[in-house]
């Protein structure tokens, strides 16, 4: 059974801090990994899709990179905001339709 | 909006009530994937549809739960007899037919099951 998992599961950060979540994978049948945000109330929000070892993606404050050898994908956070505030989930896919999903990390920034 | 949408967004029952969920996905995709999350668990995958076709049900979907597409538009979830093991809340995405496509999801329906 595939086995995806985030660490920390929370976390409280002050305004203007940087941050980084770890999501990882089993390293062999890799497709892809992608980043959501979920905010509470609100839809899922596609932030990133990596496929290639060694992948950086930025949007804005927020980057990720994904090591697929060793099974990890990190996501930082520069300067944190209060509108961060989220849950951030990561899901693998193996090249078929299914993702298996991380238990998530719960990131409130503290103003 | 264009996005998926679901409805209701919350629904709180009674033990052994029968509830129903919709999901209006993406006009243009042409799949539907169901999937619940549990308190501290990431999304669950529970079913998919290609078209009205439901290809794939995860052994989490007991008798009790049954998923339609009719016409490979909207799709419903039924939950038949719920159980206070049922109180989750239930994710509808979409996506288009390409090799791992990237699913765009709604804000979900929360079920408590009282």
């Amino acid at each position: 059974i595939l086995n995806v998992e985030q660490s920390p599961q929370s976390l409280h950060v002050q305004e203007g801090d940087s941050t980084n979540f770890t999501c990882s994978f089993p390293s062999s049948n890799f497709y892809a990994l992608h980043w959501y945000r979920w905010e509470t109330a609100k839809s899922p929000e596609a932030l990133f899709v990596m496929t290639l070892n060694g992948d950086e993606k930025k949007k804005g404050r927020i980057s990720a990179t994904l090591n697929t050898k060793e099974g990890y994908s990190y996501l930082y956070i520069k300067g944190s905001q209060p509108e961060d505030s989220a849950t951030y989930l990561c899901a693998h896919t193996s090249g078929t339709y299914k993702y298996i999903f991380g238990t998530g990390t719960r990131l409130k920034v503290l103003a | 909006d264009t996005g998926v949408s679901q409805n209701p967004r919350h629904k709180i029952t009674k033990r052994g009530q029968n509830v129903t969920f919709r999901c209006d996905p993406i006009s243009e995709h042409n799949r539907l994937y169901w999937y619940r999350q549990t308190l501290g668990q990431g999304p669950e995958f529970l079913t998919y549809f290609q078209n009205e076709a439901q290809l794939e049900k995860s052994r989490l979907l007991s008798d009790r739960f049954s998923a339609e597409r009719p016409k490979g538009s909207f799709s419903t979830l039924e939950i038949q007899r719920t159980e206070q093991g049922d109180s989750a809340m239930y994710l509808c995405a979409s996506s288009v037919s390409t090799l791992a496509p990237e699913q765009y999801f709604g804000p979900g329906t929360r079920l408590t099951v009282t």
